[in-house]
């Protein structure tokens, strides 16, 4: 079956740490992996990565993918306490198993 | 429509009677998706519609739980005879084609009582 594994699980840093949160996967044929942020109830979307090694960037976030690795980073630099959420990772097969498959998630707590 | 909408945005039922919550996804989106989130919990998968494709049913957690898409737009999840248990917020999701970025409802909150 597929599998989503983000860590930490849970992070608590000061405003203006660096933070990278980490996701790995298992699935027969890859797509694409996705990563949202969650505040309240709806996730948002961040990122889609279909390709290894093409940073994608967007303010104070990027995101990397290594298809040979199976994983993915999430960085954000100089947080904000607006960063303080729910982070989640998913992936998608080009086959079989179409869904979404959710990691757990990382829950980041940002300290002014 | 503009994003992706879900009624209600709260429920509260007795414990025995059965609820249905609606999604209306992004217009034009073929893939659809329900999932479940109990508090501080992960996004548990339920069902996926793709287009007119049997849709993926694995993920639903017993047969009192039953989706369906009418024309390949709006979809029903029903749960019949509710528990407990079910209480959680129920996420729906739709995305133009499988596996690119989905977008997500803002959930029904779902207590039983």
């Amino acid at each position: 079956e597929d599998k989503v594994v983000q860590s930490p699980l849970s992070l608590v840093v000061h405003e203006g740490d660096t933070v990278t949160l980490n996701c790995s996967y298992e699935v027969t044929n890859f797509r694409s992996l996705l990563w949202y942020k969650q505040e309240k109830k709806a996730p948002t979307f961040l990122f889609m990565l279909t390709s290894s090694g093409i940073e994608k960037k967007s303010g104070r976030l990027s995101s990397i993918l290594d298809k040979k690795e199976l994983f993915s980073i999430l960085n954000i630099t100089a947080t904000q306490t607006g960063d303080s959420a729910v982070y989640l990772c998913a992936v998608a097969e080009i086959q079989g198993a179409q869904k979404l498959v959710f990691g757990q998630g990382t829950r980041l707590t940002i300290n002014p | 429509g503009a994003g992706v909408s879900q009624s209600p945005s709260n429920k509260v039922t007795e414990k025995g009677k059965d609820v249905e919550l609606r999604c209306d996804p992004i217009s034009g989106h073929t893939a659809l998706y329900w999932y479940r989130q109990s508090l501080g919990q992960g996004l548990e998968f339920l069902i996926y519609f793709q287009g007119n494709s049997a849709p993926d049913k694995s993920g639903l957690p017993s047969d009192r739980f039953s989706a369906e898409r009418t024309g390949g737009s709006v979809s029903t999840l029903t749960i019949q005879r509710t528990q407990q248990e079910d209480s959680a917020v129920y996420l729906c999701a739709s995305s133009l084609v499988t596996g690119f970025e989905a977008f997500f409802g803002q959930g029904t909150r779902l207590t039983v009582v």
